[in-house]
């Protein structure tokens, strides 16, 4: 089993719609979690971590399900602006900050 | 907050020549910092962590001697790759954590080898 996977899409939706990622992670040990996204030919970008008790900036809301070993994110109201990949990331324990990524969801935000 | 900054931003080098790609935390300081590489369309790929004032800790499969990375200040990591060859070709992406675990990334490095 990977340490982080994501189904890599591409999730095409309409502009307005609701849609939601999933990722899972193998450690369970992992204490911590994030969501970035890279947007075609460039870096990666810090789009929010991922608390226990979830948490919500604007319309995006992180989730983390421990016992089911997966975090989620949701995006509501979709904008065309929101097209990129999604990369979630979970902590490797005992490894110096190091992070590992999954492969990328990709969504496509349709007029 | 949390910029870093990368250079340069696009080289194209013939095969044979090394190549230095240098990352900076321009408003933090970063003990760590990590060196990545990603093929179009294809996920990052850690290549090492880069820990001021140590030896660079390098992930399997990755040459040591091929990638050398530099950490010679809190601030300052630099890649170098050696003996390029067209293979090397790729975008190389370098991050740093003011914080446990988040990571924020320079704007990466695209390298051409001819």
């Amino acid at each position: 089993r990977k340490e982080v996977e994501q189904d890599p899409g591409p999730f095409n939706v309409p502009e307005g719609a609701t849609v939601a990622f999933n990722c899972t992670y193998s450690n369970s040990a992992s204490q911590s979690f994030f969501w970035y996204r890279q947007d075609c030919r460039k870096e990666p970008k810090l789009l929010m971590s991922v608390y226990s008790s979830g948490n919500e900036d604007g319309r995006f809301t992180a989730q983390l399900n421990r016992a089911s070993q997966y975090i989620s994110l949701l995006i509501r109201d979709s904008k065309l602006s929101d097209s990129a990949t999604y990369l979630c990331a979970v902590n490797s324990p005992g490894g110096y900050q190091k992070v590992t990524f999954g492969t990328g969801t990709k969504l496509q935000v349709i007029p | 907050g949390a910029v870093v900054s990368q250079h340069p931003s696009r080289v194209i080098c013939k095969s044979g020549t090394s190549v230095k790609i240098e990352c900076r935390s321009l408003d933090f300081q970063a003990t760590t910092m990590f060196w990545y590489r990603q093929f179009p369309k294809q996920s990052l790929m850690l290549m090492a962590t880069s820990n001021e004032g140590s030896k660079a800790t390098y992930e399997q499969g990755v040459e040591k001697d091929k990638f050398l990375i530099n950490h010679a200040s809190l601030t300052l990591s630099t890649l170098t790759v050696t003996s390029a060859h067209p293979e090397d070709s790729s975008f190389y992406i370098c991050s740093a954590s003011p914080l446990s675990y988040e990571q924020y990334f320079g704007p990466g490095t695209r390298l051409t080898v001819t």
